[in-house]
């Protein structure tokens, strides 16, 4: 198994530009999770997924949007990049079972907005 | 004051040696997390409790729910184990939300 994959691993974004940062999963989890990263912060939740088809806000979603098409992808969308979405974001995943509240992170994705 | 505090922010130490990282909660959570940064970014679940102890080979994790608070134990420390260690609370019921503390920087001197 990859675990939970992203992609870019890098990105420079110019102000206004918009782009996706993909994140997929092959453990067959249900619960997928978006965080942001910023200095001496700790992780704060952006979106949030209980399974295909269902989506929800967390702490911080303003200028994001995402979709829940497939149990496997939870992409993120920007579409007005400001400097303020600077920062590393990760995707987790869990299965709700024996081991539901474990969540599996994957690698993060740095983004610089100038 | 953040939900979750954790001490020390920073903390330096020589191989060898017993460390102890501490974490606060203020909420009602369903179970508290004890996670590992690598200086590459990447982060990994060590244990995840919701009362006593858990121990995994020399990493030891203890909850006391009365009081809010866990510690996170690394005894005969290694550079190794030079990481950023976060805490972490699950709140939110089936959802397995979680909110993050800060984290400390633990650097393992040879």
């Amino acid at each position: 198994n990859a675990g939970v994959t992203q992609t870019p691993k890098f990105r420079i974004l110019k102000i206004g530009q918009s782009m996706t940062l993909q994140c997929t999963q092959d453990m067959n989890h249900n619960y997928m999770y978006w965080y942001r990263q910023d200095p001496g912060m700790g992780l704060k939740l952006i979106y949030y997924s209980v399974g295909a088809g269902i989506t929800d806000k967390g702490e911080v979603p303003n200028g994001y949007n995402v979709s829940r098409s497939t149990t496997e992808d939870f992409p993120l969308r920007l579409e007005l990049a400001a400097p303020s979405q600077t920062s590393v974001y990760f995707c987790a995943s869990s299965y709700p079972g024996q081991q539901k509240e474990t969540q599996y992170f994957g690698p993060g994705t740095r983004l610089l907005v100038l | 004051k953040n939900e979750v505090e954790q001490s020390p922010q920073n903390l330096t130490a020589q191989e060898g040696e017993f460390i102890t990282i501490n974490c606060s909660y203020s909420v009602g959570i369903s179970a508290l997390h004890w996670l590992q940064q690598h200086p590459g970014g990447g982060i990994v679940s060590l244990f995840m409790l919701s009362s006593g102890k858990k121990k995994h080979g020399r990493l030891i994790a203890t909850i006391n729910i009365q009081e809010k608070h866990s510690s996170l134990h690394i005894t005969a420390s290694h550079p190794r184990d030079s990481a950023v260690y976060i805490c972490a609370v699950g709140y939110g019921g089936a959802t397995n939300k979680l909110i993050f503390g800060t984290g400390t920087l633990l650097a393992v001197q040879p």
